[in-house]
């Protein structure tokens, strides 16, 4: 299948100070791709979509503000959590897409994000 | 709106028992279904999908689903599980289209005692 890339995996950072994560679709042209946020135990949440050359479209709840999302081309979203506090610590997954019907998304293998 | 169940968080076996991992799903239009597993600190890797045409179908690493629609089930089985097999596993489910999102259900944890 087709590979996408989540930079970093790990990353560690402090209160206040920003954030940012990468997801690269290596071998296919994303037209649109998703970001989620998954909680210990718990299920993947939707966090936005997003298509290359537009805004982001935001999951009721999830702060646009704070959240930052950029696709600016085919194979490059980031992720971006501004003024990060330790309850934004979590796992960031994203998976991308091309565009048609029946198309399969692609997961990164996700970023741990720790707020300290 | 779509929605999925997925009931009990852990399910354990032994090694080379049946694996039977139930998702139930609400859509209202023909529903996409998947399944992924995940690893510990990994990404989701798709299983299978049913999108149209045969209910059954077979995935890798020998998992199969089956899609019943009187019972908006799509629940997933393996004849023999591997202590391999243990990581949690998700049903999803997406009304297709070029945008279309996926709905997880949360997850079920599966065990493989030896």
């Amino acid at each position: 299948g087709a590979v996408v890339s989540q930079h970093p995996s790990r990353v560690i950072c402090k209160s206040g100070t920003s954030v940012k994560i990468e997801c690269r679709s290596l071998d296919f042209q994303a037209t649109t791709m998703f970001w989620y946020r998954q909680f210990p135990k718990k299920s993947l949440m939707l966090m936005a979509t997003s298509n290359e050359g537009s805004k982001a479209t935001y999951e009721q709840g999830v702060e646009k503000d704070k959240f930052l999302i950029n696709h600016a081309s085919l194979t490059l979203s980031t992720l971006t959590v501004t003024s990060a506090h330790p309850e934004d610590s979590s796992f960031y997954i994203c998976s991308a897409k091309t565009g048609g019907k029946d198309t399969e998304a692609f997961f990164g293998q996700g970023t741990r994000l720790t707020v300290v | 709106a779509q929605s999925v169940t997925q009931l009990g968080s852990h399910v354990s076996v032994s090694e080379g028992a049946l694996v039977l991992l139930r998702c139930n799903y609400s859509s209202s239009v023909p529903p996409y279904l998947f399944w992924y597993v995940q690893y510990p600190n990994q990404g989701l890797q798709l299983l299978l999908k049913y999108t149209t045409g045969a209910t059954l179908v077979k995935g890798i690493n020998g998992f199969e689903a089956e899609f019943k629609k009187s019972e908006t089930s799509f629940h997933l089985t393996k004849p023999s599980a591997h202590m391999s097999d243990a990581a949690e596993y998700f049903c999803a489910v997406s009304e297709g289209g070029a945008n279309s999102k996926l709905t997880f259900g949360k997850g079920i944890t599966l065990s493989v005692r030896p």
